[in-house]
């Protein structure tokens, strides 16, 4: 099956730093790639939907500005958690649906442990 | 949509019996379902899905059923095995809403050996 790389897996990074998240589509074009954050035993919120070549659409309540996100090609899009505080650490999530495919069956990425110490 | 609950629904069977996990969804606009599985620490594995236009559909050793005058889905598991312990999370996609998923708050299920 379609597989969606995320990188880095775990990143702990000081209070008030910026941290990027890659989101890769390995063998797969993805022109829509989506961006979730989950808490410990909550389910997954999305955040974002990333959009080659163009903005990202935010869901209500994410800050843009905090969460930036980028689709500069096929087969990557990151999310940038600027000025991160310790209540940003959750675990990040991607998913990416392949171009043609069946509706709405995104695979996953590994997701991203975000620890703001 | 689904609202996030603070503790998950929890499920634990034998090894060997069949598990029934459950969800309730609420948009009834949405015409298409996953279930996904998510073990510790890693992304959602894609298990099932089913259209609206279908009221059940069998894998291996899964089958979901949709019931869309009460809005419920439902996952059978035959013969769980330990390593089907994960939380097991439903999702729904809403006709023209492009790849957009919502997810339900998930359960976790433990098998005991």
């Amino acid at each position: 099956g379609a597989v969606v790389s995320q990188h880095p897996s775990r990143v702990i990074c000081k209070s008030g730093t910026s941290v990027k998240i890659e989101c890769r589509s390995l063998d797969f074009q993805a022109t829509t790639m989506f961006w979730y954050r989950q808490f410990p035993k909550q389910s997954l919120m999305l955040m974002a939907t990333s959009n080659e070549g163009s903005k990202a659409t935010y869901e209500q309540g994410v800050e843009k500005d905090k969460f930036l996100i980028n689709h500069a090609s096929l087969t990557l899009s990151t999310l940038t958690v600027t000025s991160a505080h310790p209540e940003d650490s959750s675990f990040y999530i991607c998913s990416a649906p392949p171009v043609g495919a069946p509706r709405a069956e995104a695979f996953f990425g590994q997701g991203t442990r975000l620890t703001v110490v | 949509g689904e609202s996030v609950g603070l503790h998950l629904p929890t499920l634990s069977v034998q090894e060997g019996d069949n598990s029934i996990i459950n969800c309730a969804y609420s948009n009834s606009a949405s015409d298409y379902f996953i279930w996904y599985k998510q073990e510790s620490g890693k992304g959602p594995q894609f298990i099932i899905d089913i259209r609206s236009n279908m009221d059940k559909r069998q894998g291996q050793r899964v089958t979901v059923l949709l019931n869309k005058t009460v809005k419920h889905l439902s996952l059978q598991i035959a013969a769980t095995q330990p390593g089907d312990s994960a939380v097991y999370f439903c999702a729904e996609n809403e006709k023209g809403s492009n790849y957009k998923l919502t997810f339900g708050k998930g359960t976790l299920l433990t098998v005991n050996p």
